[in-house]
């Protein structure tokens, strides 16, 4: 069974601040693959990374920066001097490999970026 | 830039009621994918399509719903007699590509209302 843990619910900083969002996740597949998704107020879910089990490099895209460590199966995603836009729900989602397996979810950080 | 789209955007129905969503997946992509979000809850899988049949569905598919591509462009979800506990956000999601590899893309998702 699969599972992604986002133990945070709900975090809220101050524009400009720093913010981890963490995400845990349980697989007993060796191969995997490991995605984060923004859902805005409008509701949709927007697609912002995919890794694989098989590449640990780290991932920096402008103010984004997410850090893959399968030694302790996390998956957290920095964003720098946050801005107001970056306010949404925040998904980590996980996928075996193979097949058209979908998507496990975790429960979402909600993220508050205050003016 | 290509992109997932689904009709209606809100639909309100009553309980009981048949209703069909649809969805136009990006059109070289082999995978499809319905997926529910519960207002202010998790996204779940609901079930996935490759090569005109069920590949995989979870609990939560039971046999009040069935998914279809009834031609080479829409796939539809259909649930047959909607409940209360149906009203949710509804994403189709589709993927290219090797089994296993890409991410989904979703589209702006169908807010149903039971009443």
């Amino acid at each position: 069974a699969q599972k992604v843990t986002q133990a945070q619910t709900e975090i809220s900083v101050v524009e400009k601040e720093d913010v981890t969002l963490d995400c845990v996740y349980e697989t007993r597949d060796t191969t995997y693959y490991l995605f984060w998704y923004k859902q805005p107020p409008s509701g949709e879910l927007v697609f912002l990374i995919r890794r694989n089990s098989f590449d640990e490099q780290n991932e920096i895209s402008g103010r984004y920066s997410w850090n893959f460590q399968k030694s302790t199966s996390s998956f957290n995603f920095t964003i720098t001097a946050s801005q107001v836009v970056d306010s949404a729900v925040y998904f980590c989602a996980l996928r075996s490999g193979g097949g058209a397996d979908g998507l496990t979810f975790g429960k979402g950080t909600h993220l508050i970026i205050q003016p | 830039e290509p992109e997932v789209t689904q009709t209606p955007s809100h639909q309100v129905t009553q309980m009981g009621q048949e209703v069909i969503l649809r969805c136009v997946p990006i059109s070289n992509h082999l995978y499809f994918y319905w997926y529910r979000q519960i207002l202010g809850q998790k996204v779940e899988f609901l079930v996935s399509f490759y090569n005109n049949e069920i590949s995989e569905k979870s609990e939560i598919f039971d046999d009040q719903f069935s998914v279809e591509r009834p031609d080479g462009s829409n796939f539809t979800l259909k649930i047959r007699s909607t409940k209360l506990e149906d009203s949710a956000m509804y994403f189709c999601a589709s993927r290219a590509g090797v089994a296993g590899t890409g991410e989904l893309f979703f589209g702006e998702g169908s807010r149903l209302t039971v009443l």
